[in-house]
């Protein structure tokens, strides 16, 4: 079946550094969407993606689609202790129309 | 800001009950889902739900689990005889303008099978 990995699985930085998750899809996807979970708390989305090689910037964070539709990236600029928690990014495949995906996920742990 | 609300946030029950894990959709949203998380791991899909009927459902959505939506606004998980391996949490979500928009998450039930 579909897998959608992630990696790193944690990654521990200091307040100010940058962090970047990738994502890798075992089949290509119509879509890919980030969410982001905070400990203890639920999936809150972030965004959407749609378009081979498409980028989309919210703030520090920046998102990027593969060519290919089959990876995906999500990259923070100058993380601060409030962007802990963990980051699924989740793919939709062509053909599945509703079922979402999630990926292994990546914690990010954040220090001052 | 509307939110999906699910009932109850904490579920204990013994091994071989039946369980029903409630959700209130977002008033106008039209596709419901049930994903559950084991602690520590990655949100799973367990089935989706649209026009009243199943969509998809996963291979861990075996014949101990159903959903229906009774009164037109809770959309309900049933897992029929409960086991150890159940236990996780639960996660209702639900979509408004078709499967390709967000899906906005319930706080979850934890479920704790003993």
């Amino acid at each position: 079946g579909q897998q959608v990995m992630q990696i790193p699985q944690y990654q521990h930085v200091q307040e100010g550094e940058d962090f970047t998750t990738y994502c890798n899809s075992s089949t290509t996807l119509s879509n890919i969407q980030w969410y982001k979970q905070r400990p203890g708390g639920h999936p809150v989305f972030l965004i959407q993606l749609v378009k081979s090689g498409e980028v989309k910037k919210q703030k520090r964070l920046t998102f990027q689609f593969g060519e290919a539709k089959k990876n995906s990236s999500l990259h923070i600029t100058a993380t601060q202790t409030t962007d802990v928690g963990t980051y699924f990014c989740a793919g939709r495949v062509a053909g599945t129309a509703s079922k979402l995906t999630f990926g292994t996920g990546t914690r990010l742990q954040v220090t001052l | 800001e509307p939110e999906v609300t699910q009932t109850p946030s904490h579920q204990v029950t013994q091994m071989g009950q039946e369980v029903i894990l409630r959700c209130v959709p977002i008033s106008n949203h039209l596709y419901f889902y049930w994903y559950r998380q084991i602690l520590g791991q990655k949100v799973e899909f367990l089935v989706s739900f649209y026009n009243n009927e199943i969509s998809e459902k996963s291979e861990i959505f075996d014949d101990q689990f159903s959903v229906e939506r009774p009164d037109g606004s809770n959309f309900t998980l049933k897992i029929r005889s409960t086991k150890l391996e159940d236990s996780a949490m639960y996660f209702c979500a639900t979509s408004g303008q078709g499967t390709n928009t967000e899906a906005f998450f319930g706080q979850g039930t934890r479920l704790t099978v003993v």
